[in-house]
């Protein structure tokens, strides 16, 4: 079975600081992405991040960025120069056989004035 | 480009009772999903389409929910009849192979069953 582990229920950082979240997976496949979602308060899920593993280099989205360790099957999302707009719930995905994904139980993660 | 849609927001029925979820997913996305996001957990698979056949149904509880996307585009989930452990929040999302199966969420349809 793959699942998805996310050990920290909740974070909080403050504004401008940087924060790393964590997600760990379990696959016995070889070539898949990893994703990572935002849910905000009231507001709908959307993408933030997308690894693929075949890929050596972690992605990068603006102020977002992963770092994958495929041999450990480790994601963690880093979150440079933090803003309010980041506050979230942030859920690691990892794709099923047919491209639907299994959620982490995600992080809520609160970021401060 | 519009998004997933989803109706209705909220929903409130007591156990016992039936209720229905619409989604209208991003056009020309063949792939649906629907997921069930209890409080505190992350989305859980429901079924899955590929057009109008079913990929995934592995975690749909048959005995009470039921889906269909008969025309291959918007969907319909019921649940007949609730339980308490039916509330919920559902989310609808559609993919397509075109943007590398990045998947688009609705806004979702709280459900609570008193």
């Amino acid at each position: 079975a793959q699942t998805v582990t996310q050990s920290q229920p909740e974070m909080s950082v403050q504004e401008a600081e940087t924060v790393t979240l964590s997600c760990t997976y379990d696959t016995s496949e070889n070539n898949y992405y990893l994703f990572w979602y935002k849910q905000p308060p009231s507001r709908q899920m959307i993408l933030v991040i997308r690894q693929e593993a075949y890929k050596q280099q972690n992605a990068t989205e603006n102020r977002f960025s992963v770092n994958f360790q495929k041999a450990a099957k480790s994601f963690s999302l880093k979150i440079s120069d933090s803003q309010l707009g980041d506050t979230a719930m942030y859920f690691c995905a990892f794709p099923r056989a047919g491209y639907a994904l299994n959620f982490g139980k995600g992080t809520s993660l609160l970021v401060t004035p | 480009e519009a998004g997933v849609a989803q109706s209705p927001r909220y929903k409130i029925i007591e156990k016992r009772q039936s209720v229905a979820f619409w989604c209208n997913p991003i056009s020309g996305h063949a792939t649906l999903y629907w997921y069930q996001q209890i409080l505190g957990q992350g989305p859980k698979l429901l079924i899955q389409f590929q057009n109008n056949g079913v990929v995934d149904d592995s975690q749909l509880p048959k005995d009470r929910f039921s889906a269909e996307r008969l025309k291959g585009v918007d969907s319909t989930l019921k649940i007949q009849p609730a339980k308490l452990e039916d509330s919920a929040v559902y989310l609808c999302a559609s993919s397509s192979p075109l943007s590398h199966n990045e998947q688009f969420f609705g806004p979702g349809t709280r459900l609570t069953v008193l």
